[in-house]
């Protein structure tokens, strides 16, 4: 079965600072992966997906991320955060065959002035 | 521009009482979820919907159930309400080719039950 972790329930860091926000799953088939964001009392929202091609995923609000297979992970950076950047953050993976998107339990983000 | 919304927002209701969670979307995505979602926990799908009149039970057991008479209207209602109930619950919609699917969320609906 597929599963996904997140390896840091929250992060704390200064603004200005990078970030790294981690991410592995386990799954004997191919993958997609997604990073989604969720700001204060809104839905999720798409970040940035890898589907085939380049390992490394560049994303909205200049965030970026890079698959590694033989790894099984997908690990979410950001080189500058800012204060706006404090919203939680999942990690999330589908099947290829299938359109169930399994997600993981997420990771806060908390930017500090 | 295209949306997914979701009513009420918030609700408070007794033991016992039936409700309705509203989902609309305006993008004519074939693919309609509901999760429920709790602090410091994976989304957990509860239903689903290939297209109209397709709905599918998900992975977490629920008390709910849901319809699809409308490609853009995706209602979950819950019988009898119970404190177990009490959740933030968050409807999405999709389209892509399959595995490829990104979602597109709604706001969520924040259900107490008392």
């Amino acid at each position: 079965a597929q599963s996904v972790t997140q390896l840091d329930s929250q992060v704390p860091v200064f603004e200005e600072a990078p970030v790294e926000l981690r991410c592995n799953y386990s799954s004997s088939v191919s993958v997609y992966l997604f990073w989604y964001v969720q700001y204060p009392n809104q839905g999720l929202q798409l970040l940035l997906k890898y589907l085939s091609g380049s390992t490394l995923v560049k994303g909205i609000n200049g965030f970026e991320a890079e698959f590694n297979k033989s790894q099984t992970s997908f690990h979410l950076r950001k080189p500058s955060v800012h204060i706006s950047d404090t919203a939680e953050y999942f990690c999330a993976v589908s099947v290829g065959g299938g359109f169930k998107t399994i997600f993981g339990a997420g990771t806060r983000l908390f930017v500090k002035a | 521009e295209a949306d997914i919304y979701q009513t009420p927002r918030y609700l408070v209701i007794g033991t016992g009482k039936k409700i309705t969670l509203e989902c609309s979307q305006t993008m004519g995505h074939d693919k309609m979820y509901w999760y429920q979602q709790d602090p410091g926990m994976e989304l957990h799908l509860i239903h689903y919907s290939y297209g109209v009149n397709s709905t599918e039970k998900g992975d977490l057991s629920s008390e709910s159930t849901v319809s699809r008479i409308r490609t853009e209207h995706f209602p979950l209602t819950l019988e009898s309400a119970r404190p177990s109930h009490t959740s933030q619950y968050l409807c999405a919609s999709s389209v892509g080719q399959r595995g490829t699917y990104e979602q597109y969320f709604g706001p969520g609906t924040r259900l107490t039950v008392t």
